[in-house]
């Protein structure tokens, strides 16, 4: 079973406007993390957002913020008042297990491709 | 800042040809990674070092083999290449601290003919 699942291949959205990039988990673990990694045409990796499952708020940070939905095992990303710089591909990951063992590989999902239109 | 470096970042190799990636991070972490990148299927997990001293098997370690040379330096090497491992290569590195997130090399792209 995929453990991180990203269902929207590609998205566009009209620049200055807000979207969601959606993002489900599968895990057994009652200690995990979930992260966004934003990945532009250049190639490099850049860490965007981080949620503790423990976290009692939702995670912000400047124009991205994490809804995160426990029970339904969801980790959106929202980006407010998109910009077209935004325009590249978006990973959700996760970490199980606790910080203080030696599991502390991320999982992906397969990403989603994000256009922000003019 | 030069954070986690990767080299090369091109290479072009044969069937059966050998090499090895090279990683090096100055943020002192203690756990590196090597993970591959393929066309719709986000970043799959080859090798990760926990600590120095101690390597482990991801999801697709085979084909693969890695040293941890010491705390700095993690370097992922193709015995034998097969076109299947055409792909780009990220080495990334973490610590055990706040959200533990993991910082990335700039990615290297390796094409087996």
């Amino acid at each position: 079973a995929q453990k991180i699942t990203q269902t929207q291949p590609g998205m566009f959205v009209q620049e200055k406007e807000a979207v969601t990039l959606d993002c489900t988990y599968d895990t057994s673990d009652p200690s995990y993390g979930l992260f966004w990694y934003k990945q532009p045409s250049s190639g490099e990796m850049i860490f965007l957002i981080y949620q503790g499952s423990y976290d009692q708020q939702n995670a912000t940070e400047g124009r991205y913020s994490l809804n995160f939905q426990k029970a339904r095992k969801s980790a959106n990303l929202v980006i407010s008042a998109s910009q077209l710089g935004d325009s590249a591909m978006y990973f959700c990951a996760m970490r199980e297990a606790p910080m203080d063992t030696g599991r502390r590989a991320l999982t992906f999902g397969s990403g989603t491709r994000l256009q922000v239109q003019p | 800042n030069a954070g986690v470096t990767q080299t090369p970042k091109f290479q072009v190799l044969k069937t059966g040809q050998s090499m090895t990636l090279q990683c090096a991070q100055d943020m002192n972490h203690n756990s590196m990674y090597w993970y591959r990148q393929d066309p719709g299927m986000g970043l799959r997990l080859i090798y990760y070092s926990a600590s120095e001293g101690t390597t482990d098997k991801g999801e697709v370690p085979n084909g693969y083999n890695v040293s941890r040379l010491n705390k700095r330096e993690f370097s992922l090497r193709l015995e034998s290449a097969a076109p299947s491992q055409t792909s780009v290569y990220f080495c990334a590195s973490s610590e055990m601290i706040a959200t533990g997130e993991l910082f990335f090399g700039e990615g290297s792209r390796l094409t087996v003919l």
